[in-house]
């Protein structure tokens, strides 16, 4: 139990577009998603904070404009990376925080290559 | 707020061979711990936890790990690896008074030599 997946796995766009990366929590409710950013041979970097039918918390630093995040149910969460930049290129990671507890499940992540 | 640190990027051991990852955190309010790995170009899979009572933990693949408050540390450990765990270790805290929002570590590149 527990699974957590992203769509796509991996995307290549064009500079100037946009891009929906879908994460969804498979066989749980989660009234709260994360999505992460990760750099090669780097740590995660917490981006939002994604809560059921309320705005997304930004982390300082994490343009809101550029980086839309949808939480429309307690199983899907959507980040669309607006306007995608070759330095929006990266490893994009999701996790899902199951009701009633302190685990977070992670998603297998989504590789944005911008070009 | 709150940090962590991992105090080795990288780790080679032998095949066979017991191994520590060291990780030590700094928080003024009390914290959940977590360990995770990832394998290459994949999510992270939750190894172990602390939340509260016994301060050894024990995982999944024969790993565990001992919270000392008093040091602020939370190190991993197995006492004989395998080719199969060469991958990337996490570690994670979060307070115990939040919305489970982690704070990692660098990471620490665990590579198994047969």
């Amino acid at each position: 139990g527990a699974v957590v997946s992203q769509h796509p796995s991996w995307v290549i766009c064009k500079s100037g577009t946009s891009v929906k990366i879908e994460c969804r929590s498979l066989d749980f409710q989660a009234t709260t998603m994360f999505w992460y950013r990760q750099f090669p041979k780097q740590s995660l970097m917490l981006m939002a904070t994604s809560n059921e039918g309320s705005k997304a918390t930004y982390e300082q630093g994490v343009e809101k404009d550029k980086f839309l995040i949808n939480h429309a149910s307690l199983t899907l969460s959507t980040l669309t990376v607006t306007s995608a930049h070759p330095e929006d290129s990266s490893f994009y990671i999701c996790s899902a925080l199951q009701r009633f507890s302190y685990e977070q499940y992670f998603g297998p992540g989504t590789r944005l290559t911008v070009t | 707020a709150q940090s962590v640190t991992q105090l080795d990027s990288q780790v080679p051991v032998f095949e066979e061979a017991p191994v520590e990852l060291r990780c030590n955190y700094s928080s003024s309010v009390s914290v959940y711990l977590f360990w995770y790995v990832q394998y290459p170009n994949q999510g992270l899979q939750l190894l172990l936890k602390y939340l509260s009572g016994s301060t050894l933990v024990k995982g999944i693949n024969g790993f565990e790990a001992e919270f000392n408050k008093s040091q602020t540390s939370f190190h991993l450990r197995k006492p004989s690896v395998h080719i199969s765990d060469t991958a990337e270790y996490f570690c994670a805290v979060s307070s115990t008074g939040n919305t489970g929002k982690l704070i990692f570590g660098q990471g620490t590149t665990l590579q198994v030599k047969p």
